[in-house]
C-alpha cells in the first residue's frame, strides 16, 4: 500500500529562519511527487512536481528536492505570508494522489 | 482560465437528506478526483474518473456515496440519507493526463444537522 508520512507535524520558525520540511513515501511505481500549500479555508494550492530522484524545482523562497525514498522542501529566507499547511503527495501506477498529513508552518515576524 | 470551479461552497443538510456536490474541471482537463477532508486531518482520496468513467473508487464508501462524470457537464459527488459523520470538506481536483500535478477546487464544506 502506498504511503506518505511527514516531519515534522508543526514548525515555528522566526522570520529569515530557513529550514526544510520532510516528505518520507513508500511506493510501488513513483509516477511523480506534488508539493502543495493549503491555507486555512481554502483549497490545495499545487507548488511542485518532481518526477525523478536527483530533480530539484524552485520558486521564490521554496525549493523542492528528491531522493529515492524522500523529499525535502526546503524554505530560504521565511515570512510570514509563507504561513501555511504544506502537503507532500505521491501518485504511483494506481494513478490517483496520496496525501501526507501535512506540516503546519508558522513564520513568527 | 478559469480554475477549478466547486459549488456549493457551504452546504447544510438535515440527518436524511441528500447532498450533491459539483465540480467543474479547468478547461481541457480529463481527470477528476475527489478528496474528503476532516478538520485538522489529511485529504483522503475517495474517488477518480475520467470522461464517463470511474477509474478508481476505492476510497468510497461502499453505500449512500456515488460519483458520476458525464460527457457534458460537471462531476456530481452524491451522497445519500447523510449523517452527522459526513460533515466534511470535499474537494475536487483536475488534471489534464492524470500525471501532472492535479489543481484543486475550493472545497465544499458539507454541515450535517
Amino acid at each position: 500500500e502506498d504511503q506518505v508520512t511527514q516531519s515534522p507535524e508543526a514548525l515555528r520558525l522566526q522570520e529569515g529562519e530557513s529550514s526544510s520540511l520532510n516528505c518520507s513515501y513508500t511506493v510501488s511505481g513513483l509516477r511523480g511527487l506534488f508539493w502543495y500549500r493549503q491555507d486555512p479555508g481554502k483549497g490545495p494550492e499545487f507548488l511542485f512536481t518532481l518526477y525523478s530522484a536527483g530533480e530539484e524545482k524552485e520558486k521564490e523562497r521554496l525549493k523542492a528536492t528528491l531522493t529515492k525514498k524522500e523529499s525535502f522542501l526546503h524554505i530560504t529566507a521565511p515570512k510570514p505570508e509563507d504561513s501555511a499547511t504544506y502537503l507532500c503527495a505521491v501518485q504511483a501506477n494506481g494513478q490517483n494522489f496520496v496525501f501526507g498529513p501535512g506540516t503546519r508552518l508558522s513564520v513568527l515576524p | 482560465n478559469a480554475g477549478v470551479m466547486q459549488n456549493p461552497r457551504h452546504l447544510v443538510r438535515r440527518r436524511g437528506q441528500e447532498a450533491r456536490l459539483r465540480c467543474s474541471p479547468m478547461k481541457g482537463h480529463s481527470h477528476v478526483y475527489w478528496y474528503r477532508q476532516l478538520p485538522e486531518e489529511g485529504l483522503k482520496f475517495m474517488v477518480y474518473l475520467q470522461k464517463e468513467n470511474i477509474i478508481d473508487e476505492s476510497g468510497m464508501p461502499k453505500e449512500r456515496f456515488s460519483a458520476e462524470f458525464p460527457k457534458e457537464g460537471p462531476s456530481i459527488l452524491r451522497i445519500q440519507q447523510v449523517v452527522r459523520g459526513d460533515s466534511a470538506a470535499y474537494f475536487c481536483a483536475s488534471s489534464p493526463w492524470g500525471v501532472e500535478g492535479a489543481f484543486f477546487g475550493q472545497g465544499t464544506r458539507l454541515t450535517v444537522v
